[in-house]
């Protein structure tokens, strides 16, 4: 089945512990991204990959970092979580180019306390 | 900046009823247009989309058409049901640059 898996789905962790979010995607897409959602301000992007060793910041990139050293892998990782990532977080995958719809995975609701 | 923006929620219908959600968007380039949509607990799934001026897509008795002239891409649905209860949001796409609305949320009573 083609899918977008994340883990873990739910998340509780304490100030400044490092953590990761895995995603990874079966479909062989090129183009993977992070998004974060929050109440009344839709979906914002973190950080996009075009392809293996290619990535860049999106709109709210502050606190995160990813990495892409396989086509299927593109995991989350936040050296020093903050209260202000308490978050629902998404992975997406798709063919590159204009026409291709995102695929997303189920979720990662993180708290930090 | 491209980006989107749609009818602010939540809106409440009783089953049977016509749905509307407005969307507009801002572009610079000759973006797709999609609608997702979320349900409790889950990821966004997409719902329809349309890649140019005046398609229009449908899927599970919603519709949207692409309207360059008013760059909008409104949802509609003749007749809800009970399990169209969710969120939608509606999206553009501009190469690899993805805009999301805020996202409205619908229920729908018996």
């Amino acid at each position: 089945e083609a899918q977008v898996t994340q883990n873990p789905r739910y998340l509780i962790t304490v100030t400044g512990k490092k953590l990761t979010v895995t995603c990874s995607q079966n479909m062989n897409h090129e183009y993977m991204s992070w998004y974060r959602q929050d109440p009344g301000l839709g979906l914002r992007q973190i950080y996009y990959s075009m392809n293996v060793e290619v990535t860049d910041k999106g709109d709210v990139p502050e606190g995160y970092k990813v990495s892409r050293k396989e086509k299927r892998n593109f995991p989350l990782i936040l050296e020093s979580p903050s209260p202000n990532q308490t978050s629902l977080y998404f992975c997406a995958s798709s063919f590159r180019g204009n026409q291709s719809p995102l695929h997303f995975g189920n979720g990662t609701r993180l708290t930090v306390t | 900046g491209d980006s989107v923006t749609q009818m602010e929620g939540p809106v409440t219908l009783s089953e049977e009823a016509f749905l509307t959600i407005n969307c507009t968007y801002t572009a610079t380039g000759y973006p797709s247009l999609f609608w997702y949509v979320q349900y409790p607990g889950e990821g966004l799934q997409l719902l329809l989309k349309a890649t140019k001026a005046d398609d229009k897509g449908s899927n599970k008795g919603f519709e949207a058409t692409y309207r360059k002239e008013t760059t909008s891409f409104h949802l509609e649905k003749g007749s809800v049901q009970v399990s169209d209860s969710a969120v939608y949001f509606c999206a553009l796409r501009d190469n690899n640059d993805m805009r999301f609305g805020a996202g409205t949320r619908l229920t729908v009573k018996p």
